[in-house]
């Protein structure tokens, strides 16, 4: 399973645009690079997904430069709501006997 | 439509007592999981089911945790004797189809074994 590297967090002003970025060097072949968002005492909530290039919807964008070896998720114009922690995962989405592993994920911090 | 819901939201009970957590999937998913959170550590994966069937349980700790999902419907986790390693939040998610990455998480059953 690719192991994926994030910061542990970051700090962000209300209306700016936050860039969090992940490592995952030993991605194979057939992983996606997936996003999870979550909120103090809730679950994981998906985000986003994407294979290459770049994936928008009405949430956020990723970016996957050509060797797929890091990925940047991309929040547009941050509020205080966004404040959560984010988590990068890898993994093959018809591989049904492999579990979805997460990371320490980056908590982002929204202040006004 | 309705999430994934998890019963009770918060549970406390004395080392060496059990516990069962119950876990509704959204309707029609065929795939469950399983997954827990202990003090500052990690989300980890528990166990999957498929329907009734147990996919992948290579993540359970020790036979002191069970699983069941009756006719491929909600599910259950006891605990059972509870010991204080056990204390953390336990997460239950489901997706439709093979569909792995894309998991919906119920808002977890918080755990505290004293």
């Amino acid at each position: 399973l690719a192991k994926t590297t994030q910061p542990i967090s970051m700090d962000s002003y209300e209306g700016q645009e936050v860039n969090i970025t992940c490592s995952h060097n030993n991605i194979a072949t057939n992983d996606y690079i997936t996003w999870y968002q979550q909120f103090p005492s809730q679950g994981p909530r998906f985000i986003i997904q994407g294979y290459k290039t770049k994936v928008t919807n009405e949430v956020a964008s990723l970016f996957i430069p050509a060797d797929r070896k890091s990925s940047t998720l991309s929040l547009p114009r941050v509020s205080l709501s966004d404040t959560a922690v984010y988590y990068c995962l890898v993994g093959a989405p018809n591989s049904g006997n492999t579990p979805l592993v997460f990371g320490k994920g980056t908590r982002l911090s929204v202040i006004a | 439509e309705a999430g994934v819901t998890q019963f009770p939201s918060h549970s406390v009970i004395e080392k060496g007592q059990t516990v069962t957590l119950r876990c509704d999937p959204i309707s029609g998913h065929d795939n469950l999981y399983w997954y827990r959170r202990v003090m500052g550590k990690e989300i980890k994966f528990l166990l999957h089911f498929v329907k009734e069937s147990k996919q992948d349980e290579s993540g359970m700790p020790n036979n002191r945790f069970l699983a069941e999902r009756t006719g491929g419907t909600y599910s259950t986790l006891k605990v059972q004797p509870a010991e204080l390693e056990d204390s953390g939040v336990y997460f239950c998610a489901s997706s439709p189809g093979e569909l792995r990455n894309e998991q919906f998480f119920g808002p977890g059953t918080r755990l505290t074994v004293l």
